[in-house]
């Protein structure tokens, strides 16, 4: 069983540039969420993509944007990078049984750094 | 308005030891999960036990047991007999865009 992964590992950006985290997976799992942790923090809810569609989303403005393809994998793009966030993006699989004990598995995280 | 609270930055204890990290929550809805998550110095955040809100007994999972108390809004989480291993940041969270509060530091000392 793969589990999540989640690439690069690390990246730096300069203010105002463009970045697309990527995402795949634990094999069989339909809804994948993303989340951002700033140092010291605990994750904040971005958004989850079920089905290739967008079924919930945190306090984030419109900048962040994410895209989940037929094979599950999912991309988190930011516009108009700002320092504040720099941070460690974490990507959640699960499979979507609706309920309150649906169980989310994590990647690495991509640590962002913008400069 | 914050859903999860954990009260205590940082925590350390002696190794075979137990300990007890705090957790508290706020929803007002009937239903509800409730989750504890490890997350090492690597980042990856690793599932430890769930509580559901209408579970009777408290969870368990082999060292780790869940102190759920629903009329305080509490779902602390206990580690028995405690390994140099377990030394990580905690969290709590939340199921429904799943809350996490600010988490605990633990420190295991030989």
């Amino acid at each position: 069983e793969t589990g999540v992964t989640q690439s690069p590992t690390h990246l730096i950006k300069t203010r105002g540039q463009q970045v697309t985290l990527r995402c795949s997976s634990q094999s069989g799992h339909n809804t994948v969420s993303w989340y951002q942790q700033a140092l010291g923090q605990g994750p904040q809810f971005i958004f989850q993509y079920y089905r290739e569609e967008e079924n919930g989303r945190g306090n984030f403005p419109p900048r962040f944007s994410g895209l989940q393809f037929p094979n599950y994998s999912s991309e988190l793009n930011v516009n108009a990078l700002e320092l504040d966030d720099s941070a460690l993006y974490l990507c959640a699989s699960s499979l979507a049984l609706g309920g309150t004990n649906e169980k989310l598995f994590f990647g690495s995280g991509t640590q962002l750094s913008v400069l | 308005a914050q859903k999860i609270t954990q009260t205590q930055p940082g925590m350390f204890v002696q190794e075979k030891e137990a300990v007890t990290l705090d957790c508290t929550y706020d929803t007002s809805d009937p239903s509800y999960g409730l989750f504890w998550y490890k997350q090492p110095s690597s980042g990856e955040m690793i599932f430890l036990i769930y509580q559901g809100s209408y579970d009777q007994q408290n969870a368990t999972e082999g060292r780790y047991s869940l102190n759920f108390q629903k009329a305080r809004k509490s779902a602390n989480l206990v580690i028995s007999a405690s390994q140099l291993g377990d030394s990580a940041m905690y969290f709590c969270a939340m199921r429904d865009q799943f809350y996490f509060g600010t988490g605990t530091s633990l420190t295991v000392i030989p």
